[in-house]
């Protein structure tokens, strides 16, 4: 059983780009989530999806970040023209309809210089 | 809205000692509480949680989590810490589609 994949690992880029980040649940999984870990601090809620549906998008920043999870294909955490400050651990996880348990990729790094 | 609190930054344990992660808890109603451990350069793995029930939950890797209404308290322990348990832990609640977690206890395990 593949567990919840995130690609890429590691991603730099400069200020004003654009990044995408990737997370595939666990088959049979519907729901997502994504958290943000900022250096030495816990993990920040930012985004809750099931397939086709933004369910909860309070902790999501109110520009520039959006994400999806479509019919088919991975959910993507999209940050457009990023920051310094958007340099980060980003986490995905997964769950099936009606648990309380949440199984998590190991995480996108996502570098800004 | 829910919260949990790990106040301990870093825990130090001899190998074969019993450890004790802290974590405390502010909720209205019953808490769903978890532990995870993020081992470096890898996502979080669950350990336990607590939903109802004994008060003593059994979790992966020989781990067990009391729940203690009156002080608050889900404390993460292991009768007999091995060197392989150094990690970072966080305590976490749900609070409806949130996750809340702490800050994270970096255990470190000598031998």
């Amino acid at each position: 059983n593949a567990g919840v994949m995130q690609n890429p690992r590691h991603l730099v880029r400069r200020r004003g780009q654009e990044a995408r980040l990737r997370c595939s649940p666990v088959k049979g999984h519907s729901h997502v989530y994504w958290y943000r870990q900022l250096p030495e601090e816990g993990l920040k809620f930012m985004v809750y999806l099931q397939k086709e549906n933004i369910i909860d998008e309070s902790g999501m920043p109110k520009e520039r970040f959006s994400a999806e999870f479509p019919k088919e294909g991975p959910s993507i955490l999209r940050i457009q023209q990023v920051v310094r400050g958007d340099s980060a651990a980003y986490f995905c996880a997964s769950s099936p309809p009606a648990a309380d348990t949440q199984y998590f990729g190991p995480g996108t790094r996502l570098t800004v210089l | 809205a829910q919260s949990v609190a790990q106040p301990e930054d870093q825990v130090n344990v001899a190998e074969g000692n019993p450890l004790t992660v802290k974590c405390t808890y502010s909720v209205s109603g019953n808490p769903y509480l978890f532990w995870y451990v993020q081992y470096p350069n890898r996502g979080l793995q669950f350990l336990l949680k607590y939903i109802t029930g004994d008060n003593l939950v059994k979790g992966s890797y020989g781990f067990e989590a009391e729940f203690n209404k009156s002080q608050t308290s889900f404390h993460l322990k292991k009768p007999s810490a091995l060197v392989s348990d150094s990690a970072l832990y966080f305590c976490a609640v749900r609070d409806g589609n949130d996750m809340r977690f702490g800050a994270g206890t970096r255990l470190t395990v000598k031998p």
